[in-house]
């Protein structure tokens, strides 16, 4: 079975950088294919794909916010990490981690499942 | 970036009701369309991959259809579990999710 669970701050001031960890359980980032994301829900508004990495360490960033955001990963810890500089208070999310799930289906198909509950971060002075 | 769109954007149903939701994405997808319910509190369910196979679990009454730019889902029979809000993604480039469907109770 395969769950992941997100952690970080809850507040952040405007201008500090967040820092989010996922740590997950149910298969390994070292597994040909598998990649974990990070995906946002601002309070009312719609999901947003934030960054995905996958198992031989590529990386992808959405590209409005690429210039704030690292992803990296603690194979052994089982762990991925996103950081995000600079946080404003639109930045105020429920952030994700979801596994990034690939079937080979006439081409390679993949998807986000599971996620984990998500974690609300509020960007406040 | 591809972009999503969804229509409606919300939808007043009731129980027993057939509903159906649009996705069109900005440029050709071919079949690598994903949909999602969310309801508050709750982790994101998965229920459709390349955009109409039924994730494992996921009741029959869902189903998903479309290839290149639309693509719908279908819930054929509403039940009181399924007022949510449902998205699409694209999972053709970088990801890219539709702006949600809100599915209430009328």
């Amino acid at each position: 079975q395969i769950t992941l669970k997100e952690s970080g701050p809850t507040l952040v001031k405007p201008t500090q950088t967040l820092t989010l960890t996922c740590t997950f359980s149910g298969f390994s980032l070292s597994t040909n294919g598998v990649g974990v994301g990070w995906i946002r829900q601002p309070p009312g508004k719609a999901l947003e794909w934030l960054a995905l990495i996958y198992w031989d360490d590529d990386k992808r960033y959405s590209p409005s916010l690429k210039s704030r955001l690292t992803i990296t990963k603690d194979t052994s810890k089982n762990q991925v990490v996103l950081t995000m500089t600079n946080m404003d208070p639109v930045d105020t999310a429920t952030y994700y981690c979801a596994h990034r799930a690939i079937q080979d289906y006439g081409g390679i198909q993949n998807w986000f499942d599971p996620w984990g509950q998500g974690t609300l971060v509020t960007v406040s002075s | 970036d591809i972009q999503m769109t969804q229509s409606p954007s919300s939808l007043s149903a009731s129980v027993g009701d057939r509903v159906t939701i649009t996705c069109r994405a900005s440029q050709s997808i071919s079949r690598y369309l994903n949909w999602y319910q969310l309801k508050p509190g709750k982790a994101p369910k998965f229920l459709i991959y390349a955009a109409s196979t039924l994730q494992s679990g996921v009741p029959s009454r869902f189903s998903g259809s479309g290839s290149g730019t639309d693509f719908t889902l279908t819930i054929s029979s509403l039940q009181p579990e399924d007022f949510a809000t449902y998205y699409c993604q694209q999972s053709y480039s970088t990801p890219t999710f539709g702006q949600g469907t809100r599915l209430e109770i009328k």
